[in-house]
């Protein structure tokens, strides 16, 4: 079936720094990618999608690409923020609008 | 536009007892979601309504959990009786008709079980 994998945290980073997080994923079909955010005692929020191969979806200075051939939407940001402190997750939707999570990647940014 | 509205945020109740969350989807969306998410853990799809039909709930713990979606609006899901691994936060998520669509999250509520 489909599922995320995504790189597990924590993760802590100093200001400014560049920030990485892998997500792959395994789809039958041809999904759309997600990366939704979760800041300290909310829901999550979206960030950032791509519904097709190539695509990019960027917000907040937060980029990533949709990748076919490795079946990959890592998560990019070239210089992180205290604010940006919280918990990402990769997702996918099918064509039955059925999400799949993963497990999510803590990340600390310290000054 | 108004978001996905759930209540009540926070609840705390003893092992044994019941409790029900409520949740309004964002206005016209078809499908709605109830995940839980244990600390720590990634969001578990609960059940999927696509209107006031049951699109997936393989993951609803039935003897215990039970949801419904009268009039294909807004949505209670039930725990009863609850366990201590029950405690969690309660994502409700709405998206609109159509395949792959964004899915929107409210605020959650957070269950603790004592």
């Amino acid at each position: 079936g489909d599922s995320v994998t995504q790189m597990e945290g924590p993760v802590t980073l100093s200001e400014e720094a560049f920030l990485t997080i892998n997500c792959t994923y395994t789809a039958t079909g041809y999904p759309s990618l997600f990366w939704y955010v979760q800041y300290p005692g909310e829901g999550l929020q979206l960030l950032l999608k791509a519904t097709k191969a190539d695509d990019k979806g960027s917000n907040k200075g937060f980029e990533a690409t949709y990748r076919k051939e490795t079946t990959s939407f890592h998560l990019e940001k070239g210089s992180v923020q205290v604010s940006d402190s919280a918990v990402y997750f990769c997702a996918l939707s099918d064509t039955g609008n059925q999400f799949y999570f993963g497990t999510g990647t803590s990340l600390t940014v310290i000054p | 536009e108004a978001g996905v509205a759930q209540s009540p945020r926070y609840k705390i109740i003893e092992k044994r007892q019941s409790v029900a969350f409520w949740c309004n989807p964002i206005s016209g969306h078809a499908t709605l979601y109830w995940y839980q998410q244990i600390l720590g853990q990634g969001p578990k799809l609960l059940i999927q309504f696509q209107n006031n039909g049951v699109v997936d709930d393989s993951q609803l713990p039935k003897d215990r959990f039970s949801a419904e979606r009268l009039k294909g609006v807004d949505s209670t899901l039930k725990i009863q009786p609850a366990k201590l691994e029950d405690s969690a936060v309660y994502l409700c998520a709405s998206s609109p008709q159509g395949a792959r669509n964004t899915i929107y999250f409210g605020e959650g509520s957070w269950l603790t079980v004592v």
